[in-house]
């Protein structure tokens, strides 16, 4: 079972350029999530999806744009990437609302913005 | 409490010593609590989700205890290893909605052989 898996693994760009940002699970998990690390702020919520064709904001939405088309993917946009996007950024998924079922998370996007 | 708040910031401790952390979060209204272990240069996984006050759940050496009329959660090693060098992270549903969590700052726990 591949679980939630991100693509690209690293990735750099230059200020202004735009990228996306791929999250894949095969769970037939309802719910998934961006959330974005950065040293001694833990984990911050970018934005959320309660299942296919929805999406939410979270805490730090502005800069980044989502979409949820086909219920196993996530798709994370950036449309004009600056330095302060430099992070890494995690997909994760959960089988129904945060009560009762962890989340399971990718293995990361490390992401710099020079 | 408004937020996640964890504590210790960091641990270092011998092989072979007991440690114990703490994590808070609003009383009211209490829908559930999460920890993860985060081991570095891979992704979070879950250890326990916690729903009732007076929970206490066991992993191996690893147990969690919940008080949600305070708003607080031990997680518990007992005899630490090496290889339970990580972060630990709680977390809570903070939305209205309880749709996503909220996750602390974490404990970075350094097990010394």
């Amino acid at each position: 079972n591949a679980g939630v898996t991100q693509t690209p693994k690293f990735r750099v760009l230059k200020t202004g350029q735009s990228m996306t940002l791929l999250c894949a699970q095969d769970m037939n998990h309802e719910y998934m999530y961006w959330y974005r690390q950065d040293p001694g702020m833990g984990l911050r919520l970018i934005h959320y999806s309660v299942g296919e064709g929805t999406t939410a904001k979270g805490e730090v939405p502005d800069g980044y744009n989502v979409s949820r088309l086909k219920k196993q993917n996530f798709l994370l946009g950036l449309e004009s990437a600056a330095p302060s996007q430099t992070s890494v950024y995690f997909c994760a998924s959960s089988q129904r609302p945060t009560g009762n079922y962890g989340y399971t998370f990718g293995s990361g996007t490390r992401l710099t913005v020079v | 409490i408004l937020n996640v708040e964890q504590s210790p910031q960091s641990l270092h401790v011998q092989e072979g010593d007991s440690t114990n952390f703490t994590c808070s979060f609003p009383s009211s209204n209490f829908y559930a609590l999460h920890w993860y272990r985060w081991e570095t240069a891979k992704s979070p996984e879950a250890l326990f989700v916690m729903t009732l006050n007076g929970d206490e759940k066991k992993k191996g050496r690893i147990s969690a205890t919940l008080n949600t009329k305070e708003g607080y959660s031990y997680l518990y090693i007992k005899g630490s290893q090496p290889e339970d060098s990580a972060t630990y992270l709680c977390a809570f549903p903070l939305d209205t909605g309880r749709r996503a969590l909220t996750f602390g700052s974490g404990t970075r726990l350094q097990v010394q052989p």
